[in-house]
């Protein structure tokens, strides 16, 4: 149950178009949702949370969508730039631990 | 700006060797954490320390060992490296209270011949 599922594993959108990652999760008892952005050779980085009170939260071009009843939220990536092409990790905390559960991350390309 | 520094980028060691790879942060941030990271398993908890001295089991923290000695400084040791030990090792720090809000470091590329 402490398992956050992300799909897809990769993702290529042509520039200007919006890139969406989804992620899953059974455990109601999460209480923060963050997603990580990594680029290569650098160790993955906060990009935006958010939490399972709110059902949308936007931070210039990304917006993470938050669906309590399914159980999943999204990160989407409005007017997608070659400079978005990193691995996003999503995950979760909470469920009695203070630890983060990641997503096994999604490769996203964006095309010129 | 926080930062988290990690010994090695690139490590080469043989099968048997005894293996540290040091993590140090600058912010005084009570949390610290050991990953490794291979392609298609995404970031995996190895250990993790709320405080010095003290450690906690993550994940997969078979073939591995921890040390936290001073507050800044995290230590992953491999006690004695296998070829299934090759993969990328990240630290990240994060203060008390903000539980999502992980800063990690650049990671150190391991390989064990």
């Amino acid at each position: 149950q402490q398992q956050v599922k992300q799909s897809p594993q990769s993702l290529i959108v042509q520039k200007g178009g919006i890139s969406i990652i989804n992620c899953a999760y059974e455990n109601t008892a999460f209480d923060y949702f963050p997603w990580y952005q990594q680029f290569p050779g650098k160790g993955p980085a906060l990009l935006i949370a958010i939490r399972p009170d709110v059902s949308e939260k936007k931070e210039g071009r990304f917006t993470i969508s938050f669906n309590k009843s399914a159980k999943q939220f999204s990160l989407h990536i409005m007017d997608s730039q070659p400079g978005d092409s990193a691995t996003y990790f999503c995950a979760a905390r909470g469920g009695g631990s203070e630890k983060l559960v990641f997503g096994k991350g999604t490769k996203l390309t964006v095309n010129p | 700006d926080v930062k988290v520094t990690q010994s090695s980028r690139y490590l080469v060691k043989r099968t048997g060797e005894k293996v540290f790879l040091e993590c140090v942060q600058d912010m005084d941030h009570e949390n610290m954490f050991w990953y490794r990271q291979d392609p298609g398993l995404g970031l995996r908890l190895i250990y993790f320390s709320y405080d010095v001295k003290m450690k906690e089991k993550g994940d997969i923290p078979e073939g591995y060992s921890v040390s936290r000695e001073k507050k800044e400084r995290f230590s992953l040791i491999l006690e004695s490296a296998s070829t299934n030990q090759t993969s990328m090792y990240l630290c990240a720090s994060r203060p008390q209270g903000r539980a999502y809000e992980q800063y990690f470091g650049p990671g150190t590329r391991l390989t064990v011949t």
